[in-house]
């Protein structure tokens, strides 16, 4: 199965700072089938980004993914407060579909 | 509004059974292949498991092949997961989640439920 290795595994940063999110798999993501979700403590996680870089239904500008083959990154242009969360990467390419381990972006 | 709603998590003992139920409402329920998604307590997310639309084709991942059995009832929009022979490191929050899309080997999840914890312990 492909392996996702997120990093880093704890982002400390402020509101308003930019946020650079790794995910590298362990082989090629066929056609870039790789998604993001944000996961606030408490609640399901939730979609941002799919096929490594568009966003779903009603999620801002400022989140934006990009890559293709292993390397993928989420990018949050502007911390905002409802940011701080734990992040993971999915592949669907292959199947199992798997998920990284997670970052946690949390306040400085 | 898309709606899912788990229930029927419990504490159950190591090698019992159990079945879970996702309610779909919002959407066309036909038309949309649902899964079961796990999150062990302070870890990550797992795939468990997917039904097509139609229900006529299922995918499981290999530690719960031969022990959970997904369906679902167009009558009662509904999602199930029955497991049996559950054992400690099936523990886990289960959530239902939704998409209109499916590529073969996998999707992006949409919509998600709050999920349903199940704790399998003596």
């Amino acid at each position: 199965e492909i392996v996702l290795t997120q990093s880093p595994g704890t982002l400390s940063l402020s509101p308003g700072e930019r946020a650079t999110l790794f995910c590298r798999a362990s082989q090629s993501v066929r056609s870039s089938y790789l998604a993001w979700y944000l996961q606030k403590p408490g609640q399901a996680p939730r979609l941002l980004i799919y096929g490594a870089s568009i966003r779903a239904t009603g999620i801002p500008d400022r989140f934006s993914g990009s890559g293709s083959g292993t390397d993928f990154t989420l990018n949050i242009s502007r911390l905002e407060p409802e940011d701080f969360a734990v992040y993971y990467c999915q592949q669907y390419g292959t199947s199992p579909q798997t998920f990284g381990q997670g970052t946690k972006v949390e306040i400085k | 509004e898309v709606q899912l709603v788990e229930s029927g998590g419990i504490l159950v003992q190591p090698g019992g059974s159990l079945r879970l139920s996702c309610a779909a409402s919002g959407f066309t329920f036909t038309r949309s292949v649902m899964s079961w998604v796990r999150q062990a307590p302070g870890m990550g997310l797992e795939w468990v498991s997917t039904i097509s639309g139609g229900g006529d084709s299922t995918y499981y991942t290999d530690s719960v092949k031969g022990r959970f059995t997904i369906s679902r009832d167009i009558s009662q929009n509904t999602v199930f997961l029955q497991m049996t022979s559950l054992r400690a490191d099936d523990t886990a929050i289960y959530y239902c989640a939704t998409t209109s899309y499916y590529y073969g080997s996998g999707s992006y999840w949409e919509h998600w439920g709050q999920g349903t914890l199940v704790t399998v312990s003596s």
